[in-house]
């Protein structure tokens, strides 16, 4: 199985900040990773497929990048609505998820 | 608006059964993966396992801790997908959501979730 490692686990930020999650994959999955929002009693929001490629509707002051066995999700400047969990997904082989990482306020 | 609502969860006992629906409205049914994930209270997500459309043979695939305990069907004539969940174990606790892919087999529509409770 694909293990998927997700840091920091918890990050504490202010709003404007940029903020940067990272993805890392137990093997490679070439650019078989989305990325996901997930807000409490919510179902999670696809942000990003195919390592970079954004979902339609989603802010562009986020941002993904990485191939192989490393990746990151960027958050340009942070707005209220951005504090949630995000998880990356790895589909290279069936799916498997990081163990998230919850965007809290400073 | 593409719309998917899972529904029949509940309380049940360790080695029971329960059969979610999924209830889509939006889009054309027949054309599209659905897949169910879950997560339990406070955790992270997990895949479950998915059923391809009708073009593909309806076939299934499914994660590992669900293999042949949990299936998958599907009803394109009323646009709802179906996952049985037999000898139900007490991890297999969490709210259960389906989901439709947007991009080839990446999921980008999903439903508000239905709680399972395994518990004696």
């Amino acid at each position: 199985d694909i293990q998927m490692t997700q840091s920091p686990s918890t990050l504490s930020a202010s709003v404007g900040d940029r903020v940067t999650i990272t993805c890392r994959a137990s093997q490679t999955i070439n650019s078989w990773l989305a990325w996901y929002q997930q807000k409490p009693g919510k179902a999670p929001k696809l942000l990003i497929y195919k390592a970079s490629s954004l979902d339609s509707g989603v802010p562009s002051r986020f941002s993904g990048s990485g191939s192989g066995t490393e990746f990151t999700l960027t958050i340009s400047s942070l707005q209220p609505d951005d504090f949630a969990t995000y998880y990356c997904q790895q589909y290279n082989t069936y799916y498997t998820f990081g163990q998230g990482t919850k965007l809290e306020i400073k | 608006e593409v719309q998917l609502v899972e529904s029949g969860g509940g309380l049940v006992q360790p080695g029971r059964s329960l059969r979610l629906s999924c209830v889509t409205s939006g889009f054309s049914f027949e054309s599209y993966a659905v897949s169910w994930f879950r997560q339990a209270p406070g955790k992270g997500l997990e895949w479950v396992g998915f059923i391809r459309s009708k073009t593909y043979g309806e076939t299934t695939q499914y994660a590992a801790s669900v293999q042949g305990r949990f299936s998958m069907s599907r009803d394109d004539s009323k646009s709802i997908a179906y996952l049985q969940m037999n000898s139900l174990k007490t991890e297999d606790t969490g709210v259960y959501y389906c989901s439709r892919d947007v991009y080839a087999y990446v999921w980008g529509s999903w439903g508000q979730g239905t709680l399972v409770t395994v518990s004696s």
